[in-house]
């Protein structure tokens, strides 16, 4: 149980062009998920907090123009990174947390490696 | 807000050692504290967790120990195995209000066989 899951795994895109990521929970409802980015050898960044229904909101410095996220079930969240440029190149993954659990865990899915050419 | 350090950066041990690897928290609030581990390439996996109404938990070969007072946490691997290789988070949680999570910066683990 508890799986979640993220695609596509990996993209290469041109620069300037948009490329969305989906996550989703596969066998629970996930009311909250969380989208980091992760870079080479470091921690999970958090970027922000997708509510199932209502606006994401963002953690201090990250673009919500240009990562557009989109909460619209309670299995599916998804991010957009819109005109992507090299320096958005990095490993971005999701996290879901099971909805009316009295417990905290976050289940996180497998990532996304993103590469903008 | 939270803060979550951890130790050590790098952890070498041979198997069949045991590996401990520990975190302190700021926010006396945090209430639960689950540590993952990540694998090359993959997304981080929950392999443990606790809560701040229990000092210790054990799961076959992987145990936690919480120290309220202190404000710290320790990840402790028996009879490690090369497949125990990896990138081990700590994180903290605080009750109530928010649902983010803060991690520590990782411990990376080599086991050699």
């Amino acid at each position: 149980g508890a799986v979640v899951s993220q695609h596509p795994s990996r993209v290469i895109c041109k620069s300037g062009t948009s490329v969305k990521i989906e996550c989703r929970s596969l066998d629970f409802q996930a009311t909250t998920m969380f989208w980091y980015r992760q870079f080479p050898k470091k921690s999970l960044m958090l970027m922000a907090t997708s509510n199932e229904g209502s606006k994401a909101t963002y953690e201090q410095g990250v673009e919500k123009d240009k990562f557009l996220i989109n909460h619209a079930s309670l299995t599916l969240s998804t991010l957009t990174v819109t005109s992507a440029h090299p320096e958005d190149s990095s490993f971005y993954i999701c996290s879901a947390a099971p909805s009316g659990s009295s417990y905290n865990e976050q289940f996180f899915g497998p990532g996304t490696r993103l590469t903008v050419l | 807000g939270e803060n979550v350090e951890q130790h050590p950066s790098t952890l070498s041990v041979q198997e069949g050692d045991s590996a401990v690897i520990k975190c302190t928290y700021s926010d006396s609030a945090s209430n639960y504290f689950p540590w993952y581990k990540q694998e090359l390439g993959k997304g981080p996996q929950l392999i443990i967790d606790i809560r701040s109404n229990v000092g210790e938990k054990k799961d076959q070969r992987i145990a936690v120990t919480l120290n309220k007072t202190a404000k710290h946490f320790s990840l402790h691997i028996t009879e490690t195995q090369p497949e125990d290789s990896a990138v081990y988070f700590c994180a903290a949680k605080a009750q109530g209000g928010s649902e983010k999570l803060v991690f520590g910066k990782g411990t990376k683990l080599t086991v050699n066989p």
